[in-house]
């Protein structure tokens, strides 16, 4: 299985400033033939979550566009340019490219 | 808008069977796999596995000889079966939609608990 590992688990910002998360696979780059199968999505109690990048970069629908996605390889980053008080949720990436399709352990983003 | 809504019992006793049913509504449910994933209280995400409209399917090896999925296509729906359970299998199970690439569509989630 790919494993997927995300850090920090935690990490508090205060409003207006950059959150960064890590994704890091340990296997193989998580690409074929010409994108990479890593997408991150947003978790919120009681909502359903919400897919935020797919192919590492490329924003979903209605995703504002202080949330970006960068990397490659085996190395991959959510970005928040500018945090608002909506976007304290657990974040986490997940790899299409085989399966069991598998997650990152999640990130707590808080103000 | 295409919305996804689990509905099963939120109790099952251990060595039963835990069944659930997704209801797709909004859409067809040929334009998607079908997923179902679970999250244990305070852990992270376990993807189960897999139903295509056609029933084809796809399971996590680590689960495979517990799990069987289908799909019912003249009523939207699909539905997760997991055989003998533990306490180890109490978690929040999502059923979700993707393409190829991504899972796009969400169910809020279920709980199930499995105790005596």
């Amino acid at each position: 299985d790919i494993v997927l590992t995300q850090s920090p688990d935690s990490l508090a910002v205060s409003l207006g400033e950059r959150a960064t998360i890590s994704c890091k696979s340990n296997q193989t780059a998580l690409y074929s033939p010409d994108k990479y199968y890593l997408a991150w999505y947003q978790q919120k109690p009681g909502q359903p979550l919400k897919l935020l990048i797919y192919w590492a970069s490329t924003r979903g629908s209605g995703v504002p566009d202080r949330f970006s996605g960068s990397g490659s390889g085996t190395d991959f980053t959510l970005t928040i340019s500018s945090l608002q008080a909506e976007d304290v949720a657990i974040y986490f990436c997940q790899q299409f490219l085989s399966t069991p399709w598998t997650f990152g352990q999640g990130t707590r983003v808080e103000i | 808008q295409v919305q996804l809504q689990e509905s099963g019992p939120g109790l099952v006793k251990p060595s039963e069977t835990l069944s659930l049913i997704c209801n797709v509504s909004g859409g067809s449910i040929t334009n998607h796999y079908w997923s179902w994933l679970r999250q244990p209280p305070g852990k992270g995400l376990e993807w189960i596995g897999y139903v295509y409209f056609t029933g084809g399917t796809n399971y996590n090896p680590s689960l495979k000889s517990r799990v069987t999925l289908s799909v019912d296509t003249s009523r939207n729906q699909f539905s997760l079966s997991l055989r003998s359970v533990t306490a180890a299998d109490t978690a929040v199970y999502f059923c979700a939609g993707s393409n190829r690439f991504y899972f796009d569509l969400w169910g809020r989630g279920a709980l199930v608990a499995v105790s005596s």
